[in-house]
């Protein structure tokens, strides 16, 4: 089976940037995505990797680690709306099959 | 573009009754539609994957018989909960994908269900 840890809480203030990171371990890994879910509200889509390095998205980031079966978000200039759930979710086992991460809440704070 | 929707956005059913979702890609044709089921400050958790004109791929651990999924054409996919009970009550959300690629996926905005 796939397993995927992330940090349960970050906070950070506004205008700074943040980290979130998210550790898993896969069989028959393809990539790694990143969702943003607001309360009650769907998950949106905001990157994913296939390959090692840095992919950049405005003010998000996100980087891969396939050695270290490692990657991370970056959000840079934080602001309050950017308080949200992240979740990074594994493109393995399987084409199709994704698995969501247990998800980290942001909060931005003033 | 992308845009995926579901209808009922909630739900209030009593035990024993079914309850149907519908799950329409509004915008692309989605050969591939995914169900998942989350609860309270909890993850997404994959219940099924569905492919057009095919049977879905439940997960482990889902039944197939209570959990029904039907996707009948490349833009609707409906999940209907058989004879729910209370622990049936969960925020389902449906997600479609134009390429059957699972990396990017379009989510609609979540069913609430609450059985009584």
């Amino acid at each position: 089976g796939q397993s995927l840890e992330q940090p349960s809480e970050v906070t950070a203030v506004e205008g700074a940037i943040v980290q979130i990171n998210c550790t898993y371990q896969t069989s028959g890994f393809y990539g790694l995505s990143w969702y943003q879910q607001h309360d009650g509200g769907a998950p949106t889509f905001l990157s994913y990797n296939a390959l090692d390095g840095l992919e950049e998205t405005g003010r998000f980031s996100s980087f891969l680690s396939r050695s270290d079966s490692y990657g991370y978000l970056l959000l840079q200039e934080l602001q309050m709306k950017d308080s949200a759930s992240y979740f990074c979710a594994v493109r393995a086992g399987g084409y199709q099959k994704v698995t969501f991460g247990t998800g980290t809440k942001l909060q931005v704070i003033p | 573009g992308a845009v995926v929707s579901q209808h009922p956005s909630w739900v209030i059913c009593k035990s024993g009754t079914s309850v149907k979702i519908e799950c329409r890609s509004l915008d692309f044709q989605a050969t591939t539609m995914f169900w998942y089921r989350q609860f309270p400050k909890q993850s997404l958790m994959l219940m099924a994957t569905s492919n057009e004109g095919s049977k879905a791929t439940y997960e482990q651990g889902v039944e197939k018989d209570k959990f029904l999924i039907n996707h009948a054409s490349l833009t609707l996919s409906t999940l209907t909960v058989t004879s729910a009970h209370p622990e049936d009550s969960s925020f389902y959300i449906c997600s479609a994908s134009s390429s059957g690629v699972a990396y990017e996926q379009y989510f609609g905005p979540g069913t609430r269900l609450t059985v009584t």
